[in-house]
């Protein structure tokens, strides 16, 4: 079966770095997407890693370990506005399926 | 970036009718298109693939015959809840399948479904 979990809650200060973990065990593994999700809204892309390793985009930036099955979202200089639920989703097979993950809402506080 | 609509965008019925939701890609072609659900606080839950020309593929646990899926072109698929009752209230989300770029799926302003 597919198995994916993150934390479900984090709570950061403005300006800080928070780092949202995520574990997965998949069959069929293909690679691992994080989605921002504002409340009431459909999830908006963040990133998507298929290697190992570290990639940034300005302030985020997301980090894959096949082996370890792990992945971590890395947000930088957090803003309000970043107080949203972060999803990963594994993608599976060859149809691209999704499998997501319980999701973390992080909460930015002053 | 590819463009995926849904209409509409909320919904409110009374229990025991049907409503149809409609999933567009507006500026490509998707072979494939996704249907979830969201419960609040929940994360999205995939409860069929919806492939053009063909049956669509359900997750264990969903009903076929009371969430009725059409994939009739490469640009729309559309769900219907069938004899909709108030546990059936939830937020819809479809998405799209593009194959031509990286980030192969896209997903739909989704529909907040509430059954009185």
């Amino acid at each position: 079966g597919q198995n994916i979990d993150q934390p479900t809650e984090m709570t950061a200060t403005e300006g800080a770095i928070v780092q949202i973990n995520c574990t997965y065990q998949t069959s069929g593994f293909n690679g691992l997407f994080w989605y921002q999700q504002h409340a009431g809204e459909a999830p908006t892309f963040l990133s998507y890693n298929v290697l190992d390793g570290l990639e940034e985009k300005g302030r985020f930036s997301s980090f894959l370990s096949r082996s370890k099955g792990y992945s971590y979202l890395l947000l930088k200089e957090l803003q309000m506005k970043d107080s949203a639920s972060y999803l990963c989703a594994a993608t599976t097979g060859t149809a691209s399926k999704l499998t997501f993950g319980t999701g973390t809402r992080l909460q930015v506080t002053l | 970036g590819a463009v995926v609509s849904q209409h509409p965008s909320w919904v409110i019925c009374k229990s025991g009718t049907s409503v149809k939701i409609e999933c567009r890609s507006l500026d490509f072609q998707a072979t494939t298109m996704f249907w979830y659900r969201q419960f609040p606080k929940q994360s999205l839950m995939l409860m069929a693939t919806s492939n053009e020309g063909s049956k669509a593929t359900y997750e264990q646990g969903v009903e076929k015959d009371k969430f009725l899926i059409n994939h009739a072109s490469l640009t729309l698929s559309t769900l219907t809840v069938t004899s909709a009752h108030p546990e059936d209230s939830s937020f819809y989300i479809c998405s799209a399948h593009w194959t031509s770029g990286r980030h192969t799926q896209y997903f739909g302003p989704g529909t907040r479904l509430t059954v009185l």
